[in-house]
């Protein structure tokens, strides 16, 4: 079945940091590239920043560089997120989305990982 | 980059026929033929629904159809059901290898 499946719910206090994974399934993971996209309760959703899963080159947006890091482990056909110097702001669904490269859309999204920053 | 602008809400009633609106600028919506739109039910991840401004993946019901002028992208769903009620985002390739997201409409279902 193809599929993203993305860690658990995490609680973490302000300043932390906090790593979220997508494990791809039922699809050769490097034919595709992974983006991240986060949702704060209630609000839109906001394009966190992408990674070339074949070779690791990573793009972000401007609003979020120096506080995510992307990165891929092949060997487990997983992609991960990591998200530092944590604020309440931070609170949110984040979702991992695959992207065809062969235009620009998401066709598999993962269920999301609630990320809870509470002091 | 500033998110694409989507009218908040709309609704409908069984069988009639709704339009949203996604407005950005000639650098992401104008500038590309790369428009998006993701169906969203609350507690869900979203579903691509449209891409390439007026591409349907398979399993997507026809009811659904995109297109665009200058700056404005649209998603019109014909013949509207009950489980058409959900969130719905427009996204634009904004080059440089950025995406940027529209901030939503709720869609009702009367």
């Amino acid at each position: 079945q193809v599929q993203l499946v993305q860690s658990g719910a995490e609680v973490k206090k302000p300043g932390a940091s906090v790593k979220v994974s997508c494990m791809a399934s039922g699809y050769t993971f490097t034919n595709y590239a992974m983006h991240w996209v986060r949702q704060a309760p209630g609000q839109r959703l906001e394009w966190l920043g992408w990674i070339n899963v074949g070779n690791g080159n990573t793009k972000y947006s401007q609003k979020f560089q120096g506080k995510v890091t992307i990165t891929r482990d092949t060997s487990a056909s997983t992609a991960y997120m990591e998200l530092s110097s944590l604020r309440s702001e931070d609170t949110a669904v984040y979702y991992c989305a695959r992207w065809p490269t062969t235009s620009w859309y998401f066709d598999l999204w993962g269920r999301g990982t609630l990320v809870t920053v509470s002091s | 980059q500033s998110a694409l602008t989507q009218s908040r809400s709309v609704s409908g009633s069984p069988g009639q026929s709704v339009t949203i609106s996604c407005t950005g600028t000639s650098s992401d919506v104008g500038g590309y033929n790369y428009v998006s739109w993701y169906q969203q039910h609350p507690g869900k991840a979203p579903k691509l629904m449209i891409y390439d401004v007026s591409k349907r993946p398979s399993g997507v019901p026809d009811r659904f159809s995109g297109s665009k002028s200058g700056n404005t992208a649209s998603l019109t769903i014909s013949g509207l059901q009950a489980e058409d009620e959900a969130d719905y985002y427009c996204c634009s390739y904004a080059g440089s290898y950025t995406v940027v997201f529209g901030g939503g409409t709720k869609l009702t279902v009367l």
